[in-house]
């Protein structure tokens, strides 16, 4: 069963353009939904994460949009550059984030054209 | 160091050969996971440590995985007689402390385990 369902499975961008992957949850007790990013051979690092109390959080080039009642959020990247280029992966958790249990989706490869 | 260090970076296997694989977390990071990544997938929980005590081994696929942090820092994963479904990328990721406030997991470059 999965959990967090993460689409597209691919993305192609124009440099410039701005980026949207979506990800969908069922599980109600998830509360700390964050997004990592990852290059070819290495680990997924940390890009924004946001808590169910707000609906939108922004950090420079890069937002997160929250919507609790259809159980979606998304991330979205604007001014979308080559070296953006690099696979996208959702995430959930139902601690807060502080057990780091966190439930993956199957991940969005992003390739910014330039 | 400065971030979680995973040795080996890679390590090719005999099918019903043991493995174990070292994670350094950040120092003085209280919590520990291990994660497996198969090509093209999303990371999948296998384990969870706060010190040396295992709080969480619910990811763990079969009983030939076992985990440990004996002194609260280094941890290995150990997979007995290895299985061609084994071959993954393991992921270790360290954390601060629960309950502090600061949440975020960094992860280490992992270990590409090929099983032949």
């Amino acid at each position: 069963q999965q959990q967090v369902k993460q689409s597209p499975q691919s993305l192609i961008v124009q440099k410039g353009g701005i980026s949207i992957i979506n990800c969908a949850y069922e599980n109600t007790a998830f509360d700390y939904f964050p997004w990592y990013q990852q290059f070819p051979g290495k680990g997924p690092a940390l890009l924004i994460a946001i808590r169910p109390d707000v609906s939108e959080k922004k950090e420079g080039r890069f937002t997160i949009s929250f919507n609790k009642s259809a159980k979606q959020f998304s991330l979205h990247i604007m001014d979308s550059q080559p070296g953006d280029s690099a696979t996208y992966f959702c995430a959930a958790s139902p601690y807060g984030g502080s057990q780091g249990n966190l439930i993956f989706g199957k991940g969005t490869k992003l390739s910014v054209k330039p | 160091g400065a971030g979680v260090s995973q040795s080996p970076r890679y390590k090719v296997a005999k099918r019903g050969q043991d493995v174990a694989l070292r994670c350094d977390p950040i120092s003085g990071h209280v919590s520990l996971f291990w994660y497996q990544q198969a090509l093209g997938q999303g990371p999948e929980f296998l384990t969870y440590f706060q010190n040396e005590a295992q709080l969480d081994k619910s990811g763990l696929p079969s009983d030939r995985f076992f985990a440990e942090r004996p002194e609260g820092s280094v941890s290995t994963l150990k997979i007995q007689r290895t299985q061609q479904e084994d071959s993954a990328v393991y992921l270790c990721a360290s954390s601060l402390s629960p309950g502090q406030g600061n949440t975020e997991a960094f992860f280490g470059q992992g270990t590409r385990l090929t099983v032949v």
